[in-house]
């Protein structure tokens, strides 16, 4: 399984955009690269996935590196509510189980 | 449609005694996973169960066992419970039908708490 290094925590200013590195070298070539987010007392929420080009969706980007060794999340206008603990999990295709780590933690200032 | 649901949302047991937790996965989902958290670490994933059938294990002891029942709920049991095992549990559906990738929709979990 693919590990994955994340910077502990992050600060951004409200309304501006946020970029999330994850670091995942040992990735292999048919794991999807699967973003969740965990706001505090809630379950994990997904945010986007992606195996090669990058991918947009309403909540975020996802920019993946062309040797896919990492990727960024990119909020584009950070809010409070974006303030969470950000994991980043390589996902094989014939794979069963998240390899969730520690994360990012998120603080969004006012 | 309606999202994961999970029962109870806090639960205090004393060590050596036997739990069950609920979930009632999102609908048109078939699929079930479950996952413990301890405090400021990750979810690790215990077990998955598709077609009423576990289908991958995680590093955990067989005194963890679950189920899952013909409308896709599920059931996590745990045994002699030890104070490592306080954590919040986690359960999450997603559909096959959609492909492995299918992405996972959470509850927002059991706490469990062994004194």
């Amino acid at each position: 399984d693919a590990k994955t290094t994340q910077p502990n925590s992050m600060e951004s200013n409200e309304e501006e955009p946020v970029h999330l590195p994850c670091n995942h070298s040992t990735i292999s070539g048919t794991d999807y690269i699967h973003w969740y987010r965990q706001l505090p007392s809630q379950g994990p929420e997904y945010v986007i996935h992606g195996l090669t080009s990058n991918v947009n969706n309403r909540m975020a980007s996802l920019a993946i590196a062309e040797d896919r060794k990492s990727s960024t999340l990119i909020l584009h206008r950070a809010t409070l509510r974006d303030a969470a603990v950000y994991y980043c999990i390589p996902y094989p295709n014939t794979g069963n189980q998240f390899y969730f780590g520690t994360g990012t933690s998120l603080t969004v200032i006012p | 449609e309606t999202g994961v649901t999970q029962s109870p949302t806090h639960l205090i047991k004393t060590r050596g005694q036997q739990v069950t937790l609920r979930c009632s996965s999102q609908s048109g989902h078939n699929t079930v996973s479950w996952y413990q958290q301890a405090l400021g670490q990750g979810p690790q994933f215990i077990f998955q169960y598709y077609r009423e059938e576990e289908n991958g294990r995680g590093n955990f002891p067989p005194r963890f066992s679950g189920l899952q029942f013909p409308n896709y709920s599920s059931e996590l049991n745990v045994n002699a419970l030890e104070l490592d095992d306080s954590a919040l549990y986690l359960c999450a559906s997603s559909n096959r039908g959609q492909g492995v990738t299918s992405p996972l929709h959470f509850g927002n979990g059991t706490r469990l708490t062994v004194t």
